[in-house]
């Protein structure tokens, strides 16, 4: 168990929706990391929150967004769902933020499977 | 601009018999470099990470790496295979200096048969 626990498991959803994932970093960290793993794009890196504030930005479509709240859990949105957004998506924390964070152990969450049909 | 290759979708060893799983990156600074395990319906965990210092890199669960710059690798090795080291491996790198945002290849199946 890495500590880094994510709501839902699962998510079934059609086309055209909107959904939000949750994640709630290790107790300390102050990153949060968002990640998608597809069978087509492979593990991406999305958006690094760090205490609050938008710290590094991947290959996160204009249709998601994420944000970090004060008490440092964070929600990932995806809007105006496609097909081809059915993916894992993890969520990752570590202690530090910036440069440090990516060189920091990070400590992933057991994902959540998005569907869109 | 960073890339990693992974060779082999699949490798395939017998418990006992040394696991080797290949990794190649390009990096036009010199890199961090990473190998995580995924388990089935689990998330990454780090198996090691090279920064800096000495290029032979110890992890856990006996997996130990080595960062060959004139060869652009950091493969991945273990003595003996237990059949539970049956999981995905991803390899990604990362560039000093820049963003830091890690690039991961597209990973290696390990197959362990008794």
């Amino acid at each position: 168990d890495s500590g880094v626990t994510q709501t839902p498991k699962h998510l079934i959803t059609a086309t055209g929706q909107r959904v939000t994932l949750r994640c709630s970093p290790r107790s300390g960290d102050l990153s949060v990391y968002w990640y998608q793993q597809s069978l087509d794009q492979g593990l991406q890196f999305l958006i690094q929150y760090y205490n609050g504030e938008e710290r590094a930005k991947g290959n996160i479509l204009e249709r998601f967004s994420a944000q970090q709240f004060p008490d440092l859990h964070s929600e990932l949105n995806l809007s105006s769902l496609e097909l081809g957004d059915s993916a894992l998506y993890f969520c990752a924390s570590s202690p530090s933020g910036g440069s440090g964070g990516f060189t920091d152990t990070q400590y992933f969450g057991p994902g959540t499977r998005l569907t869109v049909l | 601009a960073q890339s990693v290759t992974q060779l082999g979708s699949h490798v395939s060893v017998s418990e006992g018999a040394l696991v080797l799983l290949r990794c190649n990156y390009s990096s036009s600074v010199p890199p961090y470099l990473f190998w995580y395990v995924q388990y089935p319906n689990q998330g990454l965990q780090l198996l090691l990470k090279y920064t800096t210092g000495a290029t032979l890199v110890k992890g856990i669960n006996g997996f130990e790496a080595e960062f060959k710059k004139s060869e652009t690798s950091f493969h991945l090795t273990k003595p003996s295979a237990h059949m539970s080291d049956a999981a995905e491996y991803f390899c990604a790198v990362s560039e000093r200096g820049g963003s830091y945002i890690p690039t991961f290849g597209r990973g290696t199946s390990l197959i362990v048969h008794p």
